[in-house]
């Protein structure tokens, strides 16, 4: 069974929309820890937040926001005012403390943001 | 502030050959891992490591080896490459300390190996 799930394979937005990538998360431990990173054209991998499972606050940071909600075993990332730079494709992680740091990757979501 | 390095970027391997894939981290992180990235599949784990001399099995390790003889070192070996193995490999590190389980993954800038 998939740990990460993200749905949404492809997403078009024009520039300046508001987007929101999903993320379900699967996973019996109390404790774990939920990850987005970003990889754009060029390739590499970029980290953009961390967050336990102990911690239910939303960030934003700019124009990044993240949503967790336990209810729903959800960690949905928002980018507000899109920019074509926000162009990637989207991560989403777990990792559970049991399992001594092995992360579970979502399959992605491309964005594309057109100009 | 090398961070995570992997060596080569790029390499087309023929049926049956051998390569070993190299990475670096100069963080003294305890935690090692590469990942496979395929169209549609996201990052898959091979291998990993939890410290110097170990190494385990992640989701897809059939055809590879690991060592990890060095705390900064981290090997992965195509014994005999198969086309299935094109892909692009992406070593990362990670650390650990008190209170923390896990810290974010530091990737490396991956390496692109072609089988034919």
């Amino acid at each position: 069974a998939q740990k990460v799930t993200q749905a949404q394979t492809e997403i078009s937005v024009v520039e300046k929309e508001d987007v929101t990538l999903d993320c379900v998360y699967e996973t019996r431990d109390t404790t774990y820890y939920l990850f987005w990173y970003k990889q754009p054209p060029s390739g590499e991998l970029v980290f953009l937040i961390r967050r336990n499972s102990f911690d239910e606050q939303n960030e934003i940071s700019g124009r990044y926001s993240w949503n967790f909600q336990k209810s729903t075993s959800s960690f949905n990332f928002t980018i507000t005012a899109s920019q074509v730079v926000d162009s990637a494709v989207y991560f989403c992680a777990l990792s559970e403390g049991r399992t001594g740091n092995q992360f579970y990757f979502g399959t992605g979501t491309s964005l594309t943001v057109i100009p | 502030n090398a961070g995570v390095t992997q060596t080569p970027k790029f390499r087309v391997l023929k049926t049956g050959q051998s390569m070993t894939l190299l990475c670096a981290q100069d963080m003294n992180h305890e935690y090692m891992y590469w990942y496979r990235q395929d169209p549609g599949m996201g990052l898959r784990l091979i291998h990993y490591s939890v410290g110097e001399g170990t190494t385990a099995k992640g989701e897809v390790p059939d055809g590879y080896n690991v060592s990890r003889l060095k705390k900064q070192n981290f090997l992965l070996g195509l014994e005999s490459a198969a086309p299935s193995q094109t892909s692009v490999y992406f070593c990362a590190s990670s650390y650990s300390g008190r209170g923390v389980v896990a810290g974010e993954l530091f990737f490396g800038e991956g390496s692109r190996l072609t089988v034919l």
